[in-house]
């Protein structure tokens, strides 16, 4: 069963930084794009970023264009959101995800989130 | 980038159909997902590619799509699917996603 255990968040002050990291197991990571959700408290889904499975394409919200960036590390199995100049609505639960379809299937990007890990908390607050 | 609309409660009696609806002009010709979430726990995918059922997935979730606008049917609903329920698309001009508003779905 796939396993996706995210890890990294923290309370911290605003404009500083933050590193999410996601450790995947019990599938082929390297055949998968990668995503990063996050869900405000008493809030919707938010879609951040996104990565394809060899790093070729990366995606981002417009709410974190520029402050985020995504990256991976397919001979550890890892997923990363470098977070910098944090803001207070960057508050959330942050979800990392695997894609539905192998790299077989979409070469170029990514499509939508398979399994979810249980998130880990970011809280950015003065 | 787009706005997808979603109604923000459906409330139906056990056994009836609930149909959740996903609107908007970024749909057209693009492939739909649908999550269910429940409180405390991280969303689970119920379709796939507008209308294909994981396998774990009851066959009472199915989806459609046509234009702009998604459709998700829980025929029979049971106690146990209340929860919160988003539609989703990959931009894939722009390497976006995009979330619906979300529906609560309530079954007393």
């Amino acid at each position: 069963e796939v396993q996706l255990v995210e890890s990294g968040g923290a309370w911290v002050q605003p404009g500083m930084s933050l590193r999410l990291s996601c450790e995947a197991s019990q599938f082929t990571f390297n055949d998968y794009a990668m995503h990063w959700v996050r869900q405000r408290p008493g809030k919707g889904l938010e879609w951040v970023s996104g990565i394809s499975w060899n790093s070729g394409t990366e995606g981002y919200a417009d709410s974190v264009r520029g402050r985020f960036t995504i990256s991976r590390d397919n001979a550890k199995r890892s997923l990363h959101l470098q977070m910098n100049s944090l803001r207070p609505e960057d508050t959330a639960l942050y979800f990392c995800a695997v894609d539905v379809k192998t790299r077989y299937l979409d070469w170029f990007g990514f499509s939508g989130m398979a399994v979810w890990g249980q998130g880990t908390m970011v809280t950015v607050s003065s | 980038s787009y706005d997808l609309t979603q109604p923000p409660s459906v409330a139906v009696s056990p056994g009836q159909a609930a149909r959740i609806t996903c609107s908007g002009d970024g749909l057209s010709r693009r492939l739909v997902y649908w999550y269910q979430q429940k409180p405390g726990q991280a969303p689970v995918m119920v379709i796939y590619d507008d209308n294909i059922r994981p396998s774990r997935i009851p066959e009472r979730f199915s989806g459609s799509s046509s234009g702009t606008t998604a459709t998700l049917t829980i025929n029979g609903a049971r106690v146990e699917d209340e929860g919160d329920y988003y539609c989703f698309f990959t931009d894939k001009s722009t390497n976006q996603g995009v979330f619906g508003t979300g529906t609560r779905v309530t079954v007393l």
